[in-house]
């Protein structure tokens, strides 16, 4: 069953890093998306993207933040300069477009800021 | 007033139960209703979507939607252990795919052998 994979799985880094976050949609999906949930919070929408483009952000989704599809196959999320507030699981996730909506979620990349 | 709430539990039922679920919403744009399931460091994964008011049945699972209450509902009939997770409602205000989801903080369900 094709499925969303992200890497790392966990990724500990220190405050002021740049951190990038991998992730590799289901292949014939137009559509991704960033979410991220605090320990103990919400899942949060970031971002999507579409046709090599970012369609909708959060507020959350400040210039700390980027997006790219750097070949036809990865969708990456950098973080600039890690803040302590940004300890979370990032969620990958893709769809196919249609509107079930249904989005694929990968398996989340847990990163620690000390 | 949050815009989707959700009670955190949690829920403990015994197996051959039904387990309901529900959420309130304060957006009364949302159209679009989903209930995920999450299991303990895993991502979410859909279980129902729904459109607008109505019900919606797929084996074991039932979603309602009460727009004029603003209010969701799931309901897992004969519950089994497996069912134990945490589950998430989600609601969108146009079509689901190109915008956000917006969750509510989930409810944790065990279901005791």
């Amino acid at each position: 069953e094709p499925e969303v994979t992200q890497t790392p799985s966990h990724q500990v880094t220190q405050m002021g890093q740049e951190v990038i976050l991998r992730c590799v949609p289901i292949s014939n999906h137009l559509y991704f998306y960033w979410y991220r949930q605090i320990l103990g919070q919400k899942v949060e929408f970031l971002v999507s993207f579409y046709n090599n483009e970012i369609s909708e952000k959060s507020e959350i989704f400040d210039d700390q933040f980027s997006v790219e599809r750097p070949d036809g196959s990865n969708f990456t999320l950098k973080i600039r300069s890690t803040k302590l507030e940004d300890s979370a699981m990032y969620f990958c996730a893709s769809s196919t477009g249609g509107w079930t909506g249904e989005l694929f979620f990968g398996e989340g990349s847990r990163l620690t800021v000390l | 007033q949050k815009e989707v709430e959700q009670d955190p539990g949690p829920l403990s039922v015994p197996e051959g139960a039904i387990v309901s679920l529900n959420c309130t919403y304060s957006n009364s744009a949302f159209q679009y209703f989903m209930w995920y399931r999450q299991y303990s460091r895993k991502g979410p994964e859909l279980l129902m979507y729904t459109y607008s008011s109505g019900n919606k049945e797929d084996g074991r699972f039932t979603a309602q939607v009460d727009k004029s209450s603003k209010y969701i509902s799931l309901f897992i009939r004969d519950s089994q252990p497996s069912d134990s997770a945490t589950y998430l409602c989600a609601m969108s205000g146009n079509k689901a795919a190109g915008n956000k989801l917006t969750f509510g903080g989930g409810t944790r369900v065990l279901v005791k052998p």
